[in-house]
């Protein structure tokens, strides 16, 4: 089945631990992105990628990085994570006709 | 004050109703409109995207955007249980990138 697929679908992490959400999508889309999801506050883009090898900062960038080695994988890592990361986290790629979201990883950090 | 501004709900109405789902948008550089559903704990999918100002239908879907006053709207005619989820407004300047509503949570009841 064509789209993104993301790993884990939830994770309880402690506080200060390292962790790497998992995207993959397999529709040869260019453009990646990592969104957090927050009550009240809707989807924050967080980081994204035009192209294989670049990466570019959105909205709210700071604690996370993203690297883009491939056209397929997108992974998202949390160097030390705080208890202000548990969110939502979805990865999504775009065409002309718009973007495809995978569906989402469930962080709760403790 | 936000790029897209959209009542965050929730919005309940018995099935059948007619529902009006709006967002205003501060940007006159958008030239992108698009609605996405997101049902609980799935990722926003692609219901519609129009171009410029106008009106598109898609079934019991019509979008409208009136980029003179910069208001998008989405209308859900013979509404049913099944569309009960949230809907995010997302608008899309020059480059690929979505700037979203925070959602309007809907709930059709039977």
């Amino acid at each position: 089945i064509a789209g993104i697929t993301q790993a884990p679908t939830s994770q309880i992490l402690a506080a200060g631990r390292r962790m790497t959400l998992r995207c993959t999508q397999d529709m040869r889309h260019n453009a990646m992105y990592w969104y957090r999801q927050d009550l009240g506050l809707g989807l924050r883009l967080i980081h994204y990628s035009n192209t294989a090898g670049t990466t570019g900062k959105g909205e709210v960038p700071d604690g996370y990085s993203v690297s883009r080695a491939n056209t397929d994988d997108f992974p998202l890592t949390l160097a030390s994570a705080v208890p202000s990361q548990t969110s939502v986290y979805f990865c999504a790629s775009s065409s002309n006709e718009g973007y495809t979201f995978g569906s989402g990883t469930r962080l709760t950090v403790v | 004050q936000k790029e897209v501004e959209q009542d965050p709900g929730p919005l309940s109405v018995p099935e059948g109703a007619i529902v009006s789902l709006n967002c205003t948008y501060s940007n006159s550089a958008f030239q992108y409109f698009m609605w996405y559903r997101q049902y609980s704990r799935k990722g926003p999918e692609l219901l519609m995207y129009t171009y410029s100002s106008g009106n598109k239908e898609d079934g019991r879907f019509t979008a409208q955007v009136d980029k003179s006053s910069k208001y998008i709207s989405l209308f859900i005619r013979d509404s049913q249980p099944s569309d009960s989820a949230t809907y995010l407004c997302a608008v899309r300047g020059a480059g690929n990138m979505l700037t979203f509503g925070g959602g309007t949570r809907l709930m059709v009841k039977p």
